[in-house]
């Protein structure tokens, strides 16, 4: 199977330490997304990239966080200095080269973070 | 602010009855709409999809939704639902750059045999 994957799929860590997230897209598309998922609630967006080039940022990217795709293939999620209030799943989408929102978002099966 | 509400929290039902789930979105231009569905343990997957053209729009799994311009509402039913239907169901609607999902809180449907 060639779908999205991301790694770690749990990660646990203390308040205050840094954590990084990786995805991995399907390997012919060019969009990458970042979601966040918290209990009870839908996903939530972060980040979007085309190829390299981080598009558009949500406002709840905080400047602790940073998300790269140097290469326009996988991606990468930094959280700097945790805190209780970012514990939730954090998931990513691609999409193929298409008309704007006329594709479909395949997801991966996300890392779910707890910050103790 | 564009925004998706799903009426519905938690919806329980029995083999074989009938399914629908409210969806209703805020954003009045041209919309995208979807609805993705999350299996226990599994991952987001997309149940169907409306661009344009016919509103009635089928999906898989026997799914299907209407989208309504009027009310603003793209509801989704199915006839006889199976304990393997037992899932979270998420409305979400392009944003206006194309660029991001917006979803709503999403339905948990509970399906008994």
């Amino acid at each position: 199977d060639t779908g999205v994957s991301q790694d770690p799929r749990h990660k646990i860590t203390k308040r205050g330490q840094n954590v990084t997230f990786r995805c991995d897209p399907i390997s012919e598309h060019n969009r990458l997304y970042w979601y966040r998922q918290t209990l009870g609630q839908g996903p939530e967006f972060l980040t979007y990239f085309q190829n390299e080039a981080q598009l558009e940022k949500s406002r709840l990217l905080s400047d602790r966080f940073s998300a790269e795709r140097p290469k326009g293939s996988f991606s990468t999620l930094e959280i700097q200095r945790t805190e209780q209030g970012d514990s939730a799943m954090y998931l990513c989408a691609s999409s193929p080269r298409g008309g704007s929102g006329t594709s479909e978002q395949y997801f991966g099966p996300g890392t779910r973070l707890t910050v103790t | 602010a564009q925004s998706v509400s799903q009426h519905n929290h938690h919806v329980i039902l029995s083999e074989a009855a009938s399914l629908e789930l409210g969806c209703n979105y805020s954003y009045g231009g041209t919309v995208n709409l979807f609805w993705y569905v999350q299996y226990p343990g599994q991952h987001l997957q997309l149940l169907l999809k409306y661009f344009s053209g016919d509103p009635l729009v089928k999906g898989i799994k026997g799914f299907e939704a209407e989208f309504i311009k009027s009310k603003f509402s793209f509801n989704l039913r199915k006839p006889s639902v199976q304990w393997s239907d037992t899932a979270e169901y998420f409305c979400a609607v392009i944003n206006q750059a194309g660029t991001a999902l917006i979803f709503g809180k999403g339905t948990t449907l509970s399906v008994s045999s």
